[in-house]
């Protein structure tokens, strides 16, 4: 099993709809869950630190279900500029930062 | 802040040349990290420094890589000799803290894009 894995996608959603992540992960003593945002042919950018209450930031919410070893994206109103591939990440007891493989995002008219 | 800076951007060699990426961090970050990103295997972990010492290199492939930092401000990422397999994005990323809640932010380079021919 894979430390952290993603749906790949695509996701086709049409502009305006809700659409939701979800990412797994295997490491139970893992500690600190991100959302990162990477643009075809472009470096990863941080979108959203996750927190054990969950978060939320304009139309994006972030959540963590500890129990069922998940992190999720909820993106609301979805825009054209939305479309990317979204990337999970994980850090465990080793100081590292794992990614899932990206699920790709693509909002159309 | 100028961010995370690679060169090259993009490199087209051929198998067995000597390849160094080189990357300089955002001043005053302590954690610098090398990643490899392909479409079969996504983005790895290859190395990470904590100032300028190497902590992690478990994500090394084989002998062929080695990755340094002589200083703060400067790190390469040397695959010697290149072989076709090792076409893929090269990223390095830097961050203030690591295992810091709110402070381990990665910001990434734009990236070496290589080809091994």
């Amino acid at each position: 099993r894979k430390e952290v894995e993603q749906d790949p996608g695509p996701f086709n959603v049409p502009e305006g709809a809700t659409v939701a992540f979800n990412c797994t992960y295997s490491n139970s003593a893992s500690q600190s869950f991100f959302w990162y945002r990477q643009d075809c042919r472009k470096e990863p950018k941080l979108l959203m630190s996750v927190y054990s209450s969950g978060n939320e930031d304009g139309r994006f919410t972030a959540q963590l279900n500890r129990a069922s070893q998940y992190i999720s994206l909820l993106i609301r109103d979805s825009k054209l500029s939305d479309s990317a591939t979204y990337l999970c990440a994980v850090s465990g007891t080793a100081s590292k930062l794992t990614f899932g493989t990206g699920t790709r995002l693509q909002v159309t008219l | 802040d100028a961010g995370v800076i690679q060169s090259p951007r993009h490199e087209v060699t051929e198998m067995g040349q000597e390849v160094t990426l080189r990357c300089k961090p955002i001043s005053g970050h302590d954690y610098l990290f090398w990643y490899r990103q392909t479409m079969m295997r996504g983005l790895e972990l290859l190395i990470y420094f904590n100032n300028n010492v190497p902590i992690d290199d478990s994500g090394m492939p084989e002998d062929r890589f080695s990755a340094k930092m002589p200083n703060a401000s400067f790190s390469t990422l040397k695959i010697q000799p290149s072989e076709p397999r090792d076409s893929a994005v090269y990223f390095c990323a830097s961050s203030l803290f690591f295992g810091s809640p709110g402070e381990e932010t990665q910001y990434f380079g734009p990236g070496t894009r290589l080809l091994v021919l």
